[in-house]
């Protein structure tokens, strides 16, 4: 089946530095890919969708200066938390469709963002 | 944005129970259909498809009710592994597939 790669599964940073976050479709192409945020025992919240060639789509409430999304080509996504604070620790997983397959949504493993 | 809804929980079962959890979506072009299972700290993953036939597989059963706008998932001789958060996703067509999540169900089997 679909496979999406996420990376890094963990990362924790300093506040004011930028974390980028890495979504690949290994065995599919993926022209709309979406990132997501969770909180602890919160459910997943939709941040943007990613197109491939094209500015993301951001959902409302969500700076895209401060997540910065690059979808330059069919097989990777990624996200970028800039000048990032403790408020952006999160969990933050990518999903994607392979369309060409049964239209089944994948998700990466997930990128567990901590701020210091 | 059209709603997904699902009841949050927890649904709190003995090992062996049988427990139903619903979902309903507000969009009457809603297209297709899933049920996702997520344990703690860990991503989303696909339990099954829901078909508008229904769908067995083991002991969980799928259904769509498009009349009613809802899914259910059955699980039948609840196992402690089935404890976790279980997702209701909609995909609404634009185009392309747009998914909407419900917020999950939580599911604790207990011994």
């Amino acid at each position: 089946g679909a496979v999406v790669s996420q990376h890094p599964s963990w990362v924790i940073c300093k506040s004011g530095t930028s974390v980028k976050i890495e979504c690949r479709s290994l065995d599919f192409q993926a022209t709309t890919m979406f990132w997501y945020r969770q909180f602890p025992k919160q459910s997943l919240m939709l941040m943007a969708t990613s197109n491939e060639g094209s500015k993301a789509t951001y959902e409302q409430g969500v700076e895209k200066d401060k997540f910065l999304i690059n979808h330059a080509s069919l097989t990777l996504s990624t996200l970028t938390v800039t000048s990032a604070h403790p408020e952006d620790s999160s969990f933050y997983i990518c999903s994607a469709y392979d369309y060409s397959g049964a239209n089944v949504l994948t998700f990466g493993a997930g990128s567990r963002l901590t701020v210091l | 944005r059209k709603e997904v809804e699902q009841d949050p929980g927890p649904f709190n079962v003995p090992e062996g129970a049988t427990v139903a959890f619903n979902c309903t979506y507000s969009n009457s072009a809603s297209q297709s259909f899933f049920w996702y299972r997520q344990d703690c700290r860990k991503e989303p993953k696909l339990l099954m498809s829901v078909y508008s036939s229904g769908n067995e597989d083991g002991r969980f059963t799928a259904q769509l009710n498009r009349a009613s706008q809802y899914i259910s998932l059955l699980i039948r001789d609840s196992k402690l592994s089935d404890s976790a958060t279980y997702l209701c996703v909609v995909n609404e067509s634009g185009g392309s597939y747009i998914p909407t999540f419900g917020r999950g169900t939580s599911l604790i089997v207990h011994p």
